[in-house]
């Protein structure tokens, strides 16, 4: 799976919009964006995924380029619950047995 | 989302004992889970992946006899500590794939192992 970086801390004010950057230049064409985030001491919580086409749900969007090197995660209005290490991930999607190799992931911090 | 109960989520246990830790998909067949371990502020490492009806694939380095993995059906799969010892402190944590919805792991909330 490639590779990704991502900065390893971010502060975000309540209300406002956190836009968690990650990039994944060595991504091939079969391997998906995805996004997990961990709150302190639980496990990983899915945030949402997509190959190349721009992607929203009720947590979060998430914007791809279209040489699909990068990516942003963009949480619309930040509170203080979505303090979290948020994890950008790259996988291929053959079959169920699809692993997931994380990486340090981006701390978020939402201030009040 | 899909939910994965682990149990228990906490447990401390004397060095030299056998832990016992539990993965249950509760609203969907599991066909693959896969079993993590993360220690104080990094990131998580896999352990094995687990497919229900057959052995686990370990990861290089994790010990199978150390790790016993067993996935007896579609929704529970267990990861046992044999011989437990310090240096196997951590928090341990499952995930599951459904084989309807391949693309997404969902996550149990994890297990902190303390061996005294």
């Amino acid at each position: 799976d490639a590779k990704t970086t991502q900065p390893t801390s971010m502060d975000c004010a309540e209300g406002r919009a956190a836009n968690l950057p990650c990039n994944h230049s060595t991504i091939s064409g079969n391997e998906y964006v995805y996004w997990y985030r961990q709150i302190h001491s639980q496990g990983p919580q899915y945030i949402i995924h997509g190959l190349k086409n721009n992607e929203t749900n009720e947590m979060a969007s998430l914007i791809i380029t279209e040489d699909r090197k990068s990516s942003t995660l963009i949480l619309p209005h930040a509170t203080l619950r979505d303090t979290a290490v948020y994890y950008c991930i790259v996988r291929v999607v053959v079959t169920s047995g699809s692993r997931l190799t994380f990486g340090e992931g981006t701390q978020l911090t939402v201030n009040p | 989302g899909a939910v994965v109960s682990q149990h228990p989520s906490r447990v401390i246990c004397k060095s030299g004992t056998s832990v016992k830790i539990e993965c249950r998909s509760l609203d969907f067949q599991a066909t693959t889970m896969f079993w993590y371990r993360q220690f104080p502020k990094k990131s998580l490492m896999l352990m094995a992946t687990s497919n229900e009806g057959s052995k686990a694939t370990y990861e290089q380095g994790v010990e199978k006899d150390k790790f016993l993995i067993n996935h007896a059906s579609l929704t529970l799969s267990t990861l046992t500590v044999t011989s437990a010892h310090p240096e196997d402190s951590s928090f341990y944590i499952c995930s599951a794939t459904s084989g309807v919805a391949k693309n997404i792991q969902y996550f149990g909330a994890g297990t902190r192992l303390s061996v005294l």
